[in-house]
């Protein structure tokens, strides 16, 4: 089964202050991916790569980063965390090739940004 | 960016009855799958459907694809109050990231 963890179900973190979030995984997946997940506005994907030290821009990178210096792991970074960031975080992870697609998410990360 | 959009927004049924979303979207698709979530928790796959098929059934799960109509609809037959979630399509064009939709949220009543 593959599985996909993630570092903290719930953070709680002050304005201004830098947050980690991580993603592992363990099928050796070339591609991962970082959503944040508001009401009413679904999925919105922040970053993904698809190699080591490779990464893209999805449709909200704004205030994110994100570091992949191994395969399993893919971190995501908030330099300067701010209010309107507090949300819900999921990673996930997808094997190669484009014909196949399924996705394998991790269980989540509630951050609160007070 | 989001591209399939489910409808309806909310479905509310009782126990034994067929619940029927679906999914519209904007462009073309290698494939379209159906996600689940349970309250706060992550996604778990459910279906995938390539873009030459045109049904596919899993359990109680059956979908379908028209491509013609850039749609999609997700059918959960006799359903239980453990199917009660939220249900996402997510399509996947020429890029490396699904594209989800904001979901229908699935309440069964026993």
């Amino acid at each position: 089964d593959v599985k996909v963890t993630q570092s903290s179900r719930y953070l709680v973190k002050r304005t201004g202050e830098k947050v980690f979030l991580e993603c592992v995984q363990d099928m050796d997946h070339e591609n991962m991916f970082w959503y944040r997940q508001d009401p009413g506005l679904g999925l919105r994907l922040i970053y993904f790569s698809y190699d080591v030290k490779m990464k893209e821009k999805g449709d909200i990178p704004e205030g994110y980063s994100v570091s992949r210096e191994k395969k399993e792991r893919f971190s995501l970074i908030l330099e300067s965390a701010s209010t309107n960031q507090t949300s819900m975080y999921l990673c996930a992870s997808r094997g190669s090739g484009l014909i196949f697609g399924t996705q394998y998410f991790g269980p989540g990360t509630r951050l609160l940004v007070l | 960016s989001q591209q399939g959009e489910e409808d309806p927004q909310a479905l509310s049924i009782q126990e034994g009855e067929n619940a029927t979303m679906n999914c519209s979207y904007k462009t073309s698709i290698n494939n379209l799958q159906w996600y689940r979530q349970n309250s706060g928790r992550g996604l778990v796959h459910l279906i995938l459907i390539r873009s030459n098929e045109r049904e596919k059934h899993s359990g109680r799960l059956r979908v379908t694809l028209d491509t013609s109509k850039k749609s999609s609809s997700l059918l959960i037959t006799a359903s239980r109050a453990a199917d009660t979630a939220s249900y996402f399509c997510a399509t996947l064009d020429s890029g490396y990231a699904l594209n989800f939709g904001k979901g229908t949220s699935l309440l069964v009543t026993p």
